[in-house]
């Protein structure tokens, strides 16, 4: 079956240090991969989109991977804050479709001062 | 500028009662979408529209309908609520641009079915 899977646990990490998040799917093969942050009682927002045949994108301090032969996704923030603190979403596009989007779940992130 | 804009943001209704939650986007898109969103879950699609005057079926459609009113405006309807329809509903918008399709999304609507 399909499925894509983030850690269901929370990740508590102390400031400054690098928080890292994965995705991992299996019986998909999507054309990109995008990242969303939600904070608690809002709407998703767009962090960062990677396609197939790119291997990493960064954006100031964060930096996606996308490895399509181990078909995972790692999602890093680098010097974290505590206002990084949030639920961070990964969501598939699969190809020949226009934008249909498979989220996973989501992982909670806790930067602790 | 006020995005995705989703009207109400909080409901209770009773079993069989039915509502409309509209959206509405002001970033002149063609694409638009409704998710639902519960615990543990992924936000899963419930309908989508490609464009003006098309509606398409997500992954969890039944007990729900759409309307695409114009380009800007999708409104999703439940026709009798049931308890199994507890859960926070977000609407969403996205245009291709250079073949990249993030979506931005509304502030969510939190129904309760009793």
């Amino acid at each position: 079956s399909q499925k894509i899977e983030q850690n269901s646990e929370a990740l508590n990490i102390q400031e400054g240090k690098t928080a890292t998040l994965t995705c991992n799917y299996t019986n998909y093969s999507p054309a990109y991969l995008q990242w969303y942050r939600q904070d608690p009682g809002r709407g998703p927002v767009f962090l960062l989109l990677i396609r197939e045949n790119e291997k990493e994108k960064r954006k100031e301090r964060l930096k996606v991977t996308f490895d399509t032969t181990l078909k995972q996704s790692l999602f890093h923030i680098t010097a974290s804050q505590p206002a990084d603190s949030a639920t961070y979403l990964c969501a598939l596009s699969l190809s020949g479709g226009y934008n249909k989007l498979i989220f996973g779940a989501g992982t909670r992130l806790a930067v602790h001062p | 500028n006020a995005g995705v804009t989703q009207t109400p943001k909080f409901q209770v209704l009773k079993t069989g009662q039915s509502m409309t939650l509209q959206c509405a986007q002001d970033m002149n898109h063609n694409s638009m979408y409704w998710y639902r969103q519960d615990p543990g879950m992924g936000l899963r699609l419930i309908y989508y529209s490609a464009s003006e005057g098309t509606t398409d079926k997500g992954e969890v459609p039944n007990g729900y309908n759409v309307s695409r009113l114009n380009k800007r405006e999708f409104s999703l309807r439940l026709e009798s609520a049931a308890p199994s329809q507890t859960s926070v509903y977000f609407c969403a918008s996205s245009e291709a641009r250079g073949h990249t399709y993030e979506q931005y999304f509304g502030p969510g609507t939190r129904l309760t079915v009793t």
